[in-house]
């Protein structure tokens, strides 16, 4: 099975830090993606890759950015992390058109 | 743009009751609908995936039917247990690798 792993469940984050949060697939997947998930919002796009050093913006990729050096890893990074960014944030990885796998997602909380 | 609808929002059954979870989208220029579950706090599970092509796919208990000319698809749960208690999300993808999201329906099995 592909595994999708995301370094952290939870972090704590003050207010202008640079936040990075790391995102490891296993089966050469040229797709991944990155959401966050809030409460009556849902799921929504932030960024996503279909191939190295490929990045894409989603619907809302105001105050992060990403980098894809390696196939395998897709990074999310806060700039300035501000408290309205404290969410569920889930990576995800595709192979082609077919079905996504996610990982089991970072907790954030910016103070 | 693709909407998602989920009904109903939450769903309380007795354990031993079937699960009927509804999925519907305004776009048919689909490639797929993947049905996930979430558990509180953790990240998506993949449940099914079916493709445009396909009218229903089967996993053990769970089957899920896709009718793309309605814009339908329908999550069936069989003999529910209380391990089942969990919201499942419905996910319609599309042919640029983006997945649009239901709100999800939040189900509670009662022992």
């Amino acid at each position: 099975d592909v595994k999708v792993t995301q370094s952290s469940r939870y972090l704590v984050k003050r207010t202008g830090e640079k936040v990075f949060l790391e995102c490891v697939q296993d089966m050469d997947h040229e797709n991944m993606f990155w959401y966050r998930q809030d409460p009556g919002l849902g799921l929504r796009l932030i960024y996503f890759s279909y191939d190295v050093k490929m990045k894409e913006k989603g619907d809302i990729p105001e105050g992060y950015s990403v980098s894809r050096e390696k196939k395998e890893r897709f990074s999310l990074i806060l700039e300035s992390a501000s408290t309205n960014q404290t969410s569920m944030y889930l990576c995800a990885s595709s192979l082609g058109l077919l079905g996504y796998t996610f990982g089991s997602g970072t907790r954030l909380t910016v103070v | 743009k693709q909407e998602v609808t989920q009904i109903p929002a939450a769903l309380s059954v007795p354990e031993g009751e079937n699960l009927v979870l509804n999925c519907s989208f305004t776009d048919s220029a689909i490639y797929n609908l993947q049905w996930f579950r979430q558990d509180p706090g953790k990240g998506l599970t993949s449940l099914l995936l079916i493709q445009s092509s396909q009218r229903e796919q089967t996993s053990g208990r769970l089957n899920a039917s896709l009718d793309k000319s309605s814009g339908r698809s329908t999550l069936y749960i069989a003999a529910s247990q209380p391990g089942d208690s969990a919201t499942y999300l419905c996910a319609v993808g599309h042919y640029d690798y983006k997945l649009s999201f239901g709100a999800g329906t939040t189900v509670t099995v009662r022992a």
